[in-house]
């Protein structure tokens, strides 16, 4: 059975600067992994999916990479905004199965 | 705007009452998912419906009843329903529920207290 962990459950850092969340699963046999974020009270919104044949992918100041071998994936933020406050949810699709497998996410808080 | 509208938006219910959630996408898709997001916890699906049929249904309660009229629409019925029920209902759509890349659409979820 698949297992998603994210670990830290929160994270606080000053504006401006780069941070990294972490991903990890137990079954490497993906189909593919994506990252959400989810505002407080709203519903979730697909950042990047990552296929499992890829290493990355980009967009904006976002980068997401992924291993499959070592159950791994990291989602960068460069240059961090007040805005980027938000839990940031990682979830995984495996071959043979087309349900997502969620993450309980972490709590992100930009300090101005 | 994710296209998927949840209404309400926020539910307080007894555990005698009996209410429904609804779901609305304009996108579309032919596949639509209910989620359940407790504190602390995992999103856990519910149930999955591909073309108005029920394709997954995860050991749910048979306190919540799922119901699809059409593609476009996807209701929860509850009933008699438990405090340890309290949690925000996500609901999503997609191109096909088959379809392993198939990325997911959420609405803003209803955030359900059972007293």
């Amino acid at each position: 059975k698949q297992e998603v962990t994210q670990i830290p459950a929160a994270l606080s850092v000053p504006e401006g600067e780069n941070l990294v969340l972490n991903c990890s699963f137990t079954d490497s046999a993906i189909y593919n992994l994506q990252w959400f974020r989810q505002d407080p009270g709203k519903g979730l919104t697909s950042l990047l999916l990552i296929q499992s044949s890829q290493r990355e992918q980009t967009s904006g100041r976002l980068n997401a990479s992924l291993d499959k071998s070592s159950g791994r994936s990291t989602l960068y933020i460069a240059a961090s905004q007040p805005g980027d406050s938000a839990t940031y949810l990682c979830a995984v699709t495996n071959f043979g199965n087309e349900k997502l497998t969620f993450g309980t996410g972490t709590r992100l808080t930009i300090i101005p | 705007e994710t296209g998927v509208t949840q209404t309400p938006r926020h539910l307080v219910m007894g555990m005698t009452n009996k209410k429904s959630l609804k779901c609305e996408q304009h996108l579309g898709h032919n596949a639509m998912y209910w989620y359940k997001q407790s504190a602390k916890k995992p999103l856990e699906l519910m149930f999955v419906y591909s073309l108005e049929e029920r394709v997954e249904n995860n050991s749910v309660p048979s306190r919540f009843s799922p119901e699809c009229p059409n593609s476009s629409h996807l209701f929860l019925h509850l009933h008699t329903l438990q405090p340890e029920d309290s949690a925000l209902y996500l609901c999503a759509s997609s191109h096909g529920a088959r379809e392993v890349a198939n990325i997911q659409y959420f609405g803003a979820g209803t955030r359900l207290s059972v007293l």
